[in-house]
């Protein structure tokens, strides 16, 4: 069974950083693309990039990068997104989610993230 | 960036009923277009990819059908766990990008 567990929420000053991680189980981590994505509360989803298990090849949305680093670690087979110069915009729930096809057969639970002084 | 437009934004609809969720692609995705389904406080989850073709698990009551820049999601025999959102995503071109959702509700 594939499971994607997310960190617990954050509550982070402005112009801090903060970095979420996302462990994996039931599937060949190398193998696919996890991306991540945002969504803010009520609202719509974004895309925000995508890294291969294998190799640690990464896609990012224009809009996004300069604020989010992506990484593996393929040893424990664990995705990573740093967000940094957090603003209250950042504030939101990020999820992880395997990427199969262009797609996003499953999620992990999310994370929310929370900005304020 | 392809903008994705979903309609309605809302809807409401009785046990049993067929619903129709519309997205249209700001330009041809050729297919590439998938519908995800996300109950309050949780994650989405994949119901619909290459417009058609039905996720592993998801009910056969739920249906997908269009080309082009016009696409829909149909339920039907509405199930009182089907209340939900749901979003159309893009997969044509980077960066992949969502609509803005269509919440679901019994009348």
């Amino acid at each position: 069974e594939v499971q994607l567990q997310q960190s617990g929420a954050e509550l982070v000053k402005p112009g801090a950083s903060v970095k979420l991680s996302c462990k994996t189980s039931g599937y060949t981590f190398s193998n696919y693309y996890m991306s991540w994505l945002k969504q803010m509360p009520g609202q719509n989803i974004e895309w925000i990039g995508n890294i291969y298990g294998g190799n640690g090849g990464t896609g990012y949305n224009q809009k996004f990068k300069g604020k989010a680093t992506l990484t593996v670690d393929k040893s424990s087979s664990t995705a990573y997104m740093d967000l940094s110069s957090l603003t209250s915009e950042d504030s939101a729930v990020y999820f992880c989610a395997l990427t199969t096809v262009a797609t996003f057969a499953y999620w992990g639970q999310g994370t929310l993230v929370t900005v304020s002084s | 960036d392809i903008q994705m437009t979903q309609s309605p934004a809302s809807l409401s609809a009785s046990l049993g009923e067929t619903v129709t969720i519309e997205c249209r692609a700001s330009e041809d995705i050729y297919n590439g277009l998938a519908w995800y389904q996300q109950k309050p406080g949780k994650s989405p989850q994949l119901l619909i990819y290459n417009a058609n073709s039905l996720h592993t698990g998801v009910p056969s009551r739920f249906s997908g059908s269009g080309s082009g820049t016009q696409y829909s999601l149909k339920i039907n025999s509405l199930q009182s766990e089907d209340v939900a959102s749901y979003f159309c995503q893009q997969y044509y071109d980077y960066p992949w990008t969502f609509g803005g959702g269509t919440k679901l509700e019994l009348k």
